[in-house]
């Protein structure tokens, strides 16, 4: 069974505008952490964000912030006032439980196009 | 503090061959994850080394093999190459401390077999 699905079809957006990225994930474990990453047309993962599953508060960095709806196990990636670097694919992954394990089950990405 | 770097960057090999793609992490990192990209499964993980040991292992043929290094770099082999071998190979590392939540990703290594 998929733990990360991530549905959207390629998206364009307006530059400076803000974009939502949709992810919901499947577990029965309790603790895990969340992670977005971008993927770039170089290849490299860049990290952008981490969500555990006991923060009680959205984590944020920087024009990155995660959506943690945790009943329906949804973990949306906003981006705020897009920029012409931001074009990428966009990867939501998740690690089940915290200690001794850094496995990451990745969805199948979404690509997002900033148009100026 | 220098990245997680990986070596070579590209590489193309044929059927029936063997290659070892090599992976650095970031100093002070003790864990080292390998992943297998592709366009039809996407990302799939391969293994995971820490302190030298097979932590955690995907789904994966005994094709694949892998070891650590006592200085944390890590080395993953492909033996007898197949052409759905042909992928983007890209090696994680991750630390403890405030570092554990973050895995830092090496640029890749693009494997073409013929």
């Amino acid at each position: 069974a998929q733990k990360i699905t991530q549905t959207q079809p390629g998206m364009f957006v307006q530059e400076k505008e803000a974009v939502t990225l949709d992810c919901t994930y499947d577990t029965s474990d309790q603790s895990y952490g969340l992670f977005w990453y971008k993927q770039p047309s170089s290849g490299e993962m860049i990290f952008l964000i981490y969500q555990g599953s006991y923060d009680e508060q959205n984590a944020t960095e920087g024009r990155y912030s995660l959506n943690f709806q945790k009943a329906r196990k949804s973990a949306n990636l906003v981006i705020s006032a897009s920029q012409l670097g931001d074009s990428a694919m966009y990867f939501c992954a998740m690690r089940e439980g915290f200690y001794g394990n850094n496995r990451l089950a990745f969805g199948k990405g979404n690509q997002v196009v900033v148009i100026p | 503090k220098a990245g997680v770097t990986q070596t070579p960057r590209y590489l193309i090999k044929t059927r029936g061959q063997q290659v070892t793609l090599s992976c650095s992490p970031i100093s002070g990192h003790r864990s080292v994850s390998w992943y297998q990209q592709t366009p039809g499964q996407g990302l799939q993980f391969l293994f995971e080394y820490f302190s030298e040991t097979q932590r955690n292992k995907g789904n994966f043929p005994g094709r694949f093999s892998g070891r650590q290094f006592s200085n944390s770099r890590s080395e993953m082999n492909v033996s007898t190459l197949e052409l759905g071998d042909s992928a983007l190979y890209l090696c994680a590392s991750s630390g403890l401390g405030q570092g554990y939540n973050e895995q830092f990703f090496g640029p890749g290594t693009r494997l073409t077999v013929l």
